[in-house]
């Protein structure tokens, strides 16, 4: 079983829809999640941290987070042309991130 | 704040040649750690240091290696060169503690003809 797993893509969304994208994780122990945004050619940037369990909101994205079903997921409303990138899901422990093997999201003008 | 910043940007290599990534975290950050990504594997750890000692490695061949000086700069070395050690290598850095969000830099393109 892999450490952290996503949703399958690639993910096409209309503009000005939502894109909604989910990741499970391997280790029930895991306390720190992360959601990265990676466009083609470029390193990974942060776009959330979540903690604890429940929402976490900063603009238009939305993480949320069930420590309990070990599950994360990540919520962008108003999609962009810009929001077209490959989303890491990424899970720290023991000084480490693991990585989901990434979804790719397409947002059609 | 100036952000992670890596040396060289782009390396071409040839199979048998041993190489050397730098990296300099943010000021005031003194973990750094090194993955390597391809198209086939993802993302995956190799190692993290913390006021130069090694916390965590991950399962790579000990051709890998790395150390960190103890202004946090780090250096990784891989030796005996591989086709399939072709990869962008990306180096981040945190503060300090296990649960610290981890800030990328731009990575070096490795290319092993």
């Amino acid at each position: 079983q892999k450490e952290v797993e996503q949703n399958s893509g690639p993910l096409s969304v209309p503009e000005g829809a939502i894109a909604s994208l989910n990741c499970t994780y391997s280790d029930r122990v895991s306390q720190s999640f992360f959601w990265y945004r990676q466009y083609s050619g470029k390193s990974p940037e942060l776009i959330m941290s979540i903690y604890s369990n429940g929402d976490k909101e900063d603009g238009r994205f939305t993480a949320q987070l069930n420590k309990a079903s070990q599950y994360v997921s990540l919520l962008i409303r108003d999609s962009q042309p810009s929001d077209s990138a490959t989303y890491l899901c990424a899970v720290r422990n023991d000084y480490k991130l693991s990585f989901g093997a990434g979804t790719t999201v397409t947002v059609r003008a | 704040k100036a952000g992670v910043t890596q040396t060289p940007r782009y390396l071409i290599k040839t199979r048998g040649q041993q190489v050397t990534l730098s990296c300099s975290p943010i000021s005031g950050h003194r973990s750094v750690s090194w993955y390597q990504q391809t198209p086939g594997q993802g993302l995956q750890f190799l190692f993290e240091y913390f006021s130069e000692t090694q916390r965590n490695k991950g399962n790579f061949p000990g051709r890998f290696s790395g150390r960190q000086f103890s202004n946090s700069r780090s250096e990784m070395n891989v030796s005996t060169l591989e086709l399939g050690d072709s990869a962008l290598y990306l180096c981040a850095s945190s503060s300090t503690g296990s649960a610290e969000t981890q800030y990328f830099g731009p990575g070096t393109r490795l290319l092993v003809l």
